[in-house]
C-alpha cells in the first residue's frame, strides 16, 4: 500500500492558463474523490468516481473544471482559464469498494495551486 | 440532509492536559462518523471511525470519540495532549449510501509547552 499519490505538489500559474493535476489512488480502491480546500476551511466536495464513472459533481464545479478517470485507475482534474479564486489546495482521496457502511477516505498530500 | 458542526474553531491546551474537540451532527438516519487530522501542508489522516458496534471508539495516537445519539454528538478526546497533536481536526459524516462525505469547518488545536 503506497498510499494516494498526487502530482504536482505545488503549481504556480498565471491567470487564464490551464492546469492539470493527477491523482493515483490506492490500487484496490474503486472510489475516487476530489476536494478543494481553502485556507481555514474544511475540504469541499468537487466530484466523485466509482471506477471510471463520474457519479456526482458539486455545483462548485463550474464548466471550467473537468475531471476524468479513464480505465478506473488514475484521475486527472483540469482547470481551464484559471482565476485567482481557484487558488486552493486540491485534495484527492480514494476508498475501497463499499463492502461496509463506513469505509473511510484515504487522502493524498494534495496539490497546492497558486494563480497569480 | 447530513451535516456536522464543530463547535470550536480554535482550542488551546497545555501539554499533558486533556483534549476535548466537540462535534455535533445532523442526520436523518444512523450516520457513519469519522475524525481526521491534518498537519500543516499535509493531507488528511484518519484518526478513528464510528461503527454501530461500539459507541466508544478508539483511534490512533491515544484519541477516542464517543457516539451519543441522544445528544447527536461525536466529541473527540485525549487524556494527555502532546506537542505533536497540534494540528487541524475535522469531523466528518457520510450519507446513508456511504458515498458522500461532509466535512466540518475544522478545529485548530494548539498545544502549549
Amino acid at each position: 500500500d503506497t498510499g494516494v499519490s498526487q502530482n504536482p505538489r505545488h503549481k504556480i500559474t498565471k491567470r487564464g492558463q490551464n492546469v492539470t493535476f493527477r491523482c493515483d489512488p490506492i490500487s484496490e480502491h474503486n472510489r475516487l474523490y476530489w476536494y478543494r480546500q481553502t485556507l481555514g476551511q474544511g475540504p469541499e466536495f468537487l466530484t466523485y468516481f466509482q471506477n471510471e464513472a463520474q457519479l456526482e459533481k458539486s455545483r462548485l464545479l463550474s464548466d471550467r473544471f473537468s475531471a476524468e478517470r479513464p480505465k478506473g485507475s488514475f484521475s486527472t482534474l483540469e482547470i481551464q482559464r484559471t482565476e485567482q479564486g481557484d487558488s486552493a489546495m486540491y485534495l484527492c482521496a480514494s476508498s475501497p469498494p463499499r463492502s461496509s457502511y463506513n469505509s473511510p477516505l484515504h487522502f493524498g498530500n494534495g496539490t497546492r495551486l497558486t494563480v497569480t | 440532509a447530513q451535516s456536522v458542526t464543530q463547535l470550536d474553531s480554535h482550542v488551546s491546551v497545555s501539554e499533558g492536559t486533556p483534549v476535548l474537540l466537540r462535534c455535533n451532527y445532523s442526520s436523518s438516519y444512523s450516520p457513519s462518523l469519522f475524525w481526521y487530522v491534518q498537519h500543516p501542508n499535509k493531507g488528511l489522516q484518519l484518526l478513528l471511525k464510528y461503527t454501530s458496534a461500539a459507541t466508544l471508539v478508539k483511534g490512533i495516537n491515544g484519541f477516542e470519540a464517543e457516539f451519543k445519539k441522544s445528544e447527536t454528538s461525536f466529541h473527540l478526546t485525549k487524556p494527555s495532549a502532546h506537542m505533536s497533536d497540534a494540528a487541524e481536526y475535522f469531523c466528518v459524516v457520510t450519507t446513508n449510501t456511504g458515498n458522500q462525505f461532509y466535512f466540518g469547518t475544522g478545529t485548530s488545536l494548539t498545544v502549549i509547552p
